[in-house]
């Protein structure tokens, strides 16, 4: 089992329309979450770090279920602009593979 | 803003020859990560540094690649022999911390012929 998965997708919405993502991960001493945001071969770009209370940014919302072990990115009203690779970052406490990648969920906001 | 420099953007390279990806991190930051990456995939880890130190280097094809940062800020990896299978982007990231966000820089996209 992978460490970090993500459904692939893609997602393909139309503009205005609320999408979400999940992710799961399997080491229950997981201590650190993020989202980036990467375009077409380019750099991931940080998108929000994810905190036990959830963290809110804008359009962008995302939640931590440690219970669960899953994270969600959840993005209301979609703009173009928001057509990326959305990839899922768990850290661990021991520092070693301190930032796992998930494969990422592309998402494609359509006119 | 500071940004992570590395250099080249790209490279071509024929297989069996020698190459080598620099990275500048963020000032300050004193953890460094080189991950590679393919396309459609996620970025995975090759190896990360605190400070001048190999913190995980677990993941790192040490028959043929190599890493260094030797004062603890700027860093090199080093690929020889480069094979096909090498073709990919290869991305340098630092942090303030571990486990705190990681800032990456543009990255190499290296393609082996």
């Amino acid at each position: 089992r992978k460490e970090v998965e993500q459904d692939p997708g893609p997602f393909n919405v139309p503009e205005g329309a609320t999408v979400a993502f999940n992710c799961t991960y399997s080491n229950s001493a997981s201590q650190s979450f993020f989202w980036y945001r990467q375009d077409c071969r380019k750099e991931p770009k940080l998108l929000m770090s994810v905190y036990s209370s959830g963290n809110e940014d804008g359009r962008f919302t995302a939640q931590l279920n440690r219970a669960s072990q899953y994270i969600s990115l959840l993005i209301r009203d979609s703009k173009l602009s928001d057509s990326a690779t959305y990839l899922c970052v768990v850290t661990m406490d021991t520092g070693r593979r301190a930032l796992t990648f998930g494969s990422g969920t592309r998402l494609q906001v359509q006119p | 803003e500071a940004e992570v420099a590395q250099s080249p953007r790209y490279k071509i390279t024929e297989k069996s020859q020698a190459v080598a990806f620099w990275c500048d991190p963020i000032s300050g930051h004193a953890t460094l990560y080189w991950y590679r990456q393919i396309l459609g995939q996620g970025p995975e880890l090759l190896v990360q540094f605190q400070d001048e130190s190999v913190v995980d280097d677990s993941q790192l094809p040490k028959d043929r690649f190599s890493a260094e940062r030797l004062k603890g800020v700027d860093s090199t990896l080093k690929i020889q022999p480069a094979e096909l299978g090498d073709s990919a982007m290869y991305l340098c990231a630092s942090s303030r911390h571990k486990n705190t966000e990681a800032f990456f820089g543009q990255g190499t996209r290296l393609t082996v012929v």
